[in-house]
């Protein structure tokens, strides 16, 4: 099965500087991969998702992410970020012949004023 | 917009009791999905469902069991509430099996239960 590893748990950063988060998944296939995020009290909310074709994909909130079969990651970027991105991000990969998707274990972001 | 509404935010339930959490989704989505969400595990998959009546183990399903007896609705059940499993629970759905968009699954805000 698929399986997802998000390195770190708790990133801070200042508001207006960029942002990476790093994610790598483990799938021997073509994996579909996607990053969600979820504000404090709430559900998960999708970020961005890749299936296939361009490898840097466009989200919402002016998020980026760029797949390296590689590297076997699927990491997570901001140019400039902004106080109220402040939350906790999952990594998440699903596969091609089953809709059961697996998540990696978050990262705490914290922006700091 | 599709929403996800889970029964309850909170709740605390006793050691052994039988525990009921429901999740309805208005959208007609085939595919709906418990987890469980702790510090430093992330989401973990307990049981998910594709269809009424269906229903598929996840990589922890043990003490929980599910039903599906309306396409909308999805009931994780607690046979015997125990403290391991005070936790967060989600629910989410997603459509139409294997296409690209059943891959994008709409949550709920969760419940968080807690077991003394």
């Amino acid at each position: 099965a698929q399986s997802v590893t998000q390195p770190d748990i708790h990133i801070t950063v200042s508001e207006g500087a960029s942002l990476e988060l790093r994610c790598n998944y483990s799938y021997g296939a073509t994996p579909y991969l996607f990053w969600y995020v979820q504000s404090p009290g709430q559900g998960l909310q999708l970020l961005l998702k890749y299936f296939s074709g361009d490898t840097l994909v466009q989200g919402i909130k002016g998020f980026e992410a760029e797949f390296k079969r590689s590297q076997s990651s699927f990491n997570l970027r901001k140019p400039s970020v902004h106080w109220s991105d402040a939350a906790e991000y999952f990594c998440a990969v699903g596969a091609e012949d089953n809709n059961d998707m697996r998540f990696g274990a978050g990262t705490r972001l914290t922006v700091k004023p | 917009d599709v929403k996800v509404t889970q029964s309850s935010r909170y709740l605390v339930k006793r050691t052994g009791e039988k525990v009921f959490l429901e999740c309805v989704q208005d959208m007609d989505h085939e595919n709906m999905f418990w987890y469980r969400q702790d510090p430093g595990l992330g989401l973990r998959l307990i049981y998910f469902s594709y269809d009424v009546k269906m229903k598929e183990k996840g990589d922890i399903p043990e003490g929980y069991s599910v039903s599906r007896e309306k396409k909308e609705r999805f009931s994780l059940i607690l046979e015997s509430a125990s403290t391991n499993q005070t936790s967060m629970y989600l629910c989410a759905s997603s459509p139409q099996r294997l296409a690209e968009s059943s891959y994008e699954q709409y949550f709920g805000p969760g419940t968080r239960l807690t077991v003394t």
